[in-house]
C-alpha cells in the first residue's frame, strides 16, 4: 500500500515556465513533508520542506503548498531551468521512535526542463 | 560543507556471501538512517539509530544487522546475500534539533551475482 503517491512518472516543461509536481498521501499521522531532488548515481538532495501546521513554504524559486484536508502537496519551481532536470521525490514523516523520523517516499517524478 | 560519506560506492558479491556497508554521518548529527532502493523503486526505510541505540526498524530482513558506533558512524551488515538484495543502499543523517530533515549520502550500489 503506497502511502505517498506521485501519480505523474514524468513531466516536461519549457525553460522559464512553471513546473508543478504533485504528491498525495493517505496516512493522517504524517506531520512533516519534504521534497528531494535526485540525479543519477547520486543520493537524494534535500530541497524544501513543510510542517503540517503550515500551508506554504517558499525558498527562492521553490515553493511547497500543503492542503491537509485534501492530503495533497505540490512543489512549484519558477522559473524552471535546465539544471532542474532530475527525479523529484516527495517524502513524508511521522515521529515513530525516540529521535527517529523515518521517511516514506513516493515513487518520484522525472522532470525534464527543455531549453 | 561536509556531507554524508558512504563506502564503498560499488560492491559486487556472489550469492550467499556477506557484505558490510559503511556510513559516516555529517559531523554533530546524532541520528543515522538506512534505506534500500530497488531498480525503479522508491527508497524503503530499513533501520535507524539515535545516539548509538537502535531507534526504529522497518522492512529489514533478519539476515541484515546494523549498528552505530561511538564515533556515530554506522555499518550495515548483510549476510547470506540473495539476488534480490541487489539495490542502492542509502544512508542519511539528521541533527537532533532538525530531526525531520535527513541528508543523504551518495549511496552504495550492491550487485549480487
Amino acid at each position: 500500500d503506497q502511502q505517498v503517491k506521485q501519480n505523474s512518472p514524468s513531466l516536461s516543461v519549457q525553460e522559464g515556465r512553471i513546473s508543478i509536481l504533485n504528491c498525495d498521501y493517505t496516512n493522517s499521522m504524517f506531520d512533516y513533508f519534504l521534497w528531494y531532488k535526485k540525479y543519477p548515481a547520486e543520493g537524494p538532495t534535500f530541497l524544501i520542506s513543510i510542517s503540517s501546521i503550515k500551508d506554504k513554504n517558499e525558498d527562492g524559486r521553490f515553493t511547497v503548498f500543503l492542503n491537509k484536508s485534501a492530503k495533497h502537496l505540490s512543489l512549484h519551481i519558477v522559473p524552471s531551468q535546465p539544471g532542474d532536470s532530475a527525479v523529484y521525490f516527495c517524502a513524508a514523516s511521522a515521529a515513530v521512535g525516540a529521535g527517529s523520523y523515518q521517511l516514506t517516499f513516493g515513487k518520484g517524478t522525472k522532470l525534464s526542463v527543455i531549453p | 560543507a561536509a556531507g554524508v560519506i558512504q563506502s564503498p560506492r560499488h560492491l559486487i558479491k556472489e550469492k550467499r556471501e556477506t557484505a558490510t556497508l559503511k556510513c559516516y554521518p555529517i559531523p554533530r548529527h546524532d541520528t543515522v538512517y538506512w534505506y534500500q532502493q530497488g531498480p525503479g523503486q522508491d527508497p524503503q526505510f530499513l533501520i535507524s539509530f539515535y545516539e548509538k541505540m537502535q531507534s526504529d526498524k522497518g522492512s529489514i530482513p533478519d539476515r541484515f544487522s546494523a549498528q552505530q558506533f561511538s564515533d556515530y558512524h554506522s555499518e550495515l551488515n548483510m549476510s547470506s546475500l540473495e539476488l534480490g538484495d541487489s539495490a542502492l543502499y542509502f544512508c542519511a543523517s539528521s541533527l537532533g534539533t532538525e530531526k525531520n530533515i535527513q541528508y543523504f549520502g551518495a549511496g552504495t550500489r550492491l550487485s549480487v551475482l
